[in-house]
């Protein structure tokens, strides 16, 4: 079975710019999750989707935003982006949405640069 | 507000040697404690992961240590070997309505030498 795949995985953007990031989750799994990594913070919980609804939110300004399909794909957007922004982008994946018994499983990221 | 603490930062042990990682958790609403393991360019994938019903777990060489009343839990590894050097990862979750949200440690890198 194929992993969770996130496109794409190297991105450099500007200051003030947008940029829209995507993952497929693995087939099957219902939910998908986003982090945000950066060294200073570590591994933020940004949002979950589930069954194309924010089920969960982090706390992250609202410049950062999300949705998901019916196929279960999610993209998650950032707007006027800082320089704070830069960050490895990470998505996972669960059947119905962690807990106990059900792993998350996370794709390679999309590194996202902001000059 | 960190809800999950881990030590230490980072960790030098020898090739057979039994590295020991430690988190304290801050949220008694947490009942789902994984381990994730990070390579470099890649993403965490789960190591091992454990509830508060139990005190201990072991899957191959890797062990989780639990501890309720103190609110801590850790991870051990036996026989550590050079491919065990990673970044490791405790994290924690809460009950159903928010199962899905992993509140991650600060990390831990691991290095392993011959």
């Amino acid at each position: 079975k194929a992993g969770v795949t996130q496109t794409p995985r190297y991105l450099i953007k500007t200051r003030g710019q947008q940029v829209t990031l995507s993952c497929s989750p693995i087939s099957g799994h219902r939910s998908v999750s986003w982090y945000q990594q950066t060294p200073g913070q570590g591994l933020q919980f940004l949002f979950e989707y589930f069954s194309e609804t924010q089920r969960n939110k982090g706390n992250f300004p609202g410049r950062f935003s999300g949705r998901q399909f019916s196929n279960s794909r999610s993209e998650m957007n950032v707007s006027t982006l800082e320089l704070g922004d830069s960050a490895l982008y990470l998505c996972a994946s669960s059947l119905a949405g962690g807990g106990a018994t059900d792993t998350q499983y996370f794709g390679p990221g999309t590194r996202l640069t902001v000059l | 507000q960190q809800q999950v603490k881990q030590s230490p930062q980072s960790l030098i042990v020898q090739k057979g040697g039994i590295p020991i990682i430690n988190c304290a958790y801050e949220n008694t609403a947490f009942d789902y404690f994984p381990w994730y393991q990070q390579f470099p360019g890649k993403g965490p994938a789960l190591l091992i992961a454990i509830r508060p019903d139990v005190s201990e777990k072991k899957e191959g060489r890797f062990t989780i240590s639990f501890n309720k009343s103190a609110k801590q839990f850790s991870l051990h590894i036996m026989d550590s070997q050079p491919g065990d050097s990673a970044t490791y990862f405790c994290a924690a979750s809460g009950n159903t309505g928010t199962a899905s949200k992993l509140t991650f440690g600060t990390g831990t890198r691991l290095q392993v030498t011959l």
